[in-house]
């Protein structure tokens, strides 16, 4: 069983275009996150969520908007993209603020 | 402001060679500290971690990581490398109050293994 899941694993898409990944845990964690892996593989988180509540929102433009309809899920909609948006976007959760962050598989985001 | 540099960008080991792969913090206390996978095109796998205690860790993989506070540094190292062991390695922190889990990633290390 996939502790985090995110769809979709490939997404290649247009400029100006909006899209949504949308990220799921099975875990009972009530914490989840958003990062974004660039071209040099450096990884920078961009959002926190804590039971619903969002807890970080790190300096994203807000052409970025997370979403959590539920502890378990977490979205992100991707307004307008931008060839600068192409990059793997992981999700990651965790029991608590303090707690170990597990990630999912990441999702290949290519805009052309 | 928080930061961790893993000063190698790539190494190249050949296979049964042991292996030490390098992290230093910046950061006023001690924070939580992390060691990361990433095999080509997967997601992060979670090797080892550190968050008080026995300064010397055990993980995954056979890997090890040791903590040193006078140092700022938590390497990870392998006694014998296997050619699966071939990734990308990430060293990362967390603060350990602040009520903030947000992981700070170093820029990784790229592990070539030679048969």
């Amino acid at each position: 069983d996939t502790a985090v899941s995110q769809t979709p694993k490939y997404l290649v898409t247009q400029m100006g275009n909006d899209k949504s990944i949308k990220c799921e845990q099975n875990l009972g964690h009530d914490t989840m996150y958003w990062y974004k892996q660039d071209s040099k593989k450096f990884l920078k988180i961009m959002f926190s969520y804590n039971n619903k509540e969002l807890i970080i929102n790190e300096t994203v433009p807000n052409r970025f908007s997370p979403k959590s309809p539920d502890k378990a899920h977490l979205n992100l909609h991707i307004n307008s993209l931008e060839l600068g948006d192409s990059a793997v976007y992981f999700c990651a959760s965790s029991q608590g603020l303090q707690e170990t962050q597990y990630f999912g598989p990441g999702t290949r985001l290519l805009v052309l | 402001a928080q930061s961790v540099t893993q000063p190698d960008i790539h190494i190249t080991v050949s296979e049964g060679a042991s292996l030490e792969l390098r992290c230093n913090y910046s950061y006023g206390a001690t924070p939580y500290l992390f060691w990361y996978v990433q095999s080509p095109g997967q997601g992060l796998q979670l090797l080892l971690k550190y968050f008080s205690g026995d300064t010397l860790v055990q993980g995954i993989k056979g890997f090890e990581a040791e903590f040193k506070r006078s140092q700022s540094s938590f390497n990870l190292r392998k006694p014998s490398v296997h050619w699966s062991d071939a990734a990308e390695y990430f060293c990362a922190v967390t603060p350990v109050s602040g009520g903030y889990n947000k992981l700070i990633f170093g820029a990784g290390t790229r592990l070539a293994v030679h048969p």
